[in-house]
């Protein structure tokens, strides 16, 4: 059965740091791995999707970083805003379903910048 | 990204009542849609699969008597919690995929049960 963990559960950091988030699973058979943002008693927010052939994805203060077979991914947020405050998600698609299972989620990392 | 809309997103019932959830898809063709449920402070888990036109399916120790499901076309999915009791208060969420693998997720609907 497929566990997702996120390492750290909390982190509160002053504004303008930059920051890592991490993930892993434990069976690298994964079709995608999806980064999401919560804020509190909302929904998800898609950051960045990587497919399971690639390595990274960037959209703009955001990168993410997958390597499949040591089963780990990484968030990095650049120059950290008070914004950012939020839950950050971690979550994979199985690889045997061709895409159409759903996901596996971590519990999360809580941020708080501090302005 | 898609949109995906999730109504109600908050809900008071009676103990004994039933509460029907709808997610619908705005601007593309839901091949799949999942309904997840959390707890405070803990992850996401996935209830259930369901796909247009067929019976959904269901994770090991949700019952689907309780948790009914309709995908009555490629834009609407339902879920009913059927004879809610509190222990079924949570945050309900579902999640659309098409024929792009990533996932968009409603607003959720946060269920009370009194």
């Amino acid at each position: 059965k497929q566990e997702v963990t996120q390492i750290p559960a909390a982190l509160s950091v002053p504004e303008g740091e930059n920051l890592v988030l991490n993930c892993s699973f434990t069976d690298s058979a994964i079709y995608n791995l999806q980064w999401f943002r919560q804020d509190p008693g909302k929904g998800l927010t898609s950051l960045l999707l990587i497919q399971s052939s690639q390595r990274e994805q960037t959209s703009g203060r955001l990168n993410a970083s997958l390597d499949k077979s040591s089963g780990r991914s990484t968030l990095y947020i650049a120059a950290s805003q008070p914004g950012d405050s939020a839950t950050y998600l971690c979550a994979v698609r199985p690889g045997s379903g061709g895409g159409a299972d759903g996901l596996t989620f971590g519990k999360g990392t809580h941020l708080i910048i501090q302005p | 990204g898609a949109v995906v809309s999730q109504h109600p997103s908050w809900v008071i019932c009676k103990s004994g009542t039933s509460v029907k959830i709808e997610c619908r898809s705005l601007d593309f063709q839901a091949t799949t849609m999942f309904w997840y449920r959390q707890f405070p402070k803990q992850s996401l888990m996935l209830m259930a699969t369901s796909n247009e036109g067929s019976k959904a399916t269901y994770e090991q120790g949700v019952e689907k008597d309780k948790f009914l499901i309709n995908h009555a076309s490629l834009t609407l999915s339902t879920l009913t919690v059927t004879s809610a009791h509190p222990e079924d208060s949570s945050f309900y969420i579902c999640s659309a995929t098409g024929q792009v693998t990533e996932a968009f997720f409603g607003q959720g609907t946060r269920l009370t049960v009194v």
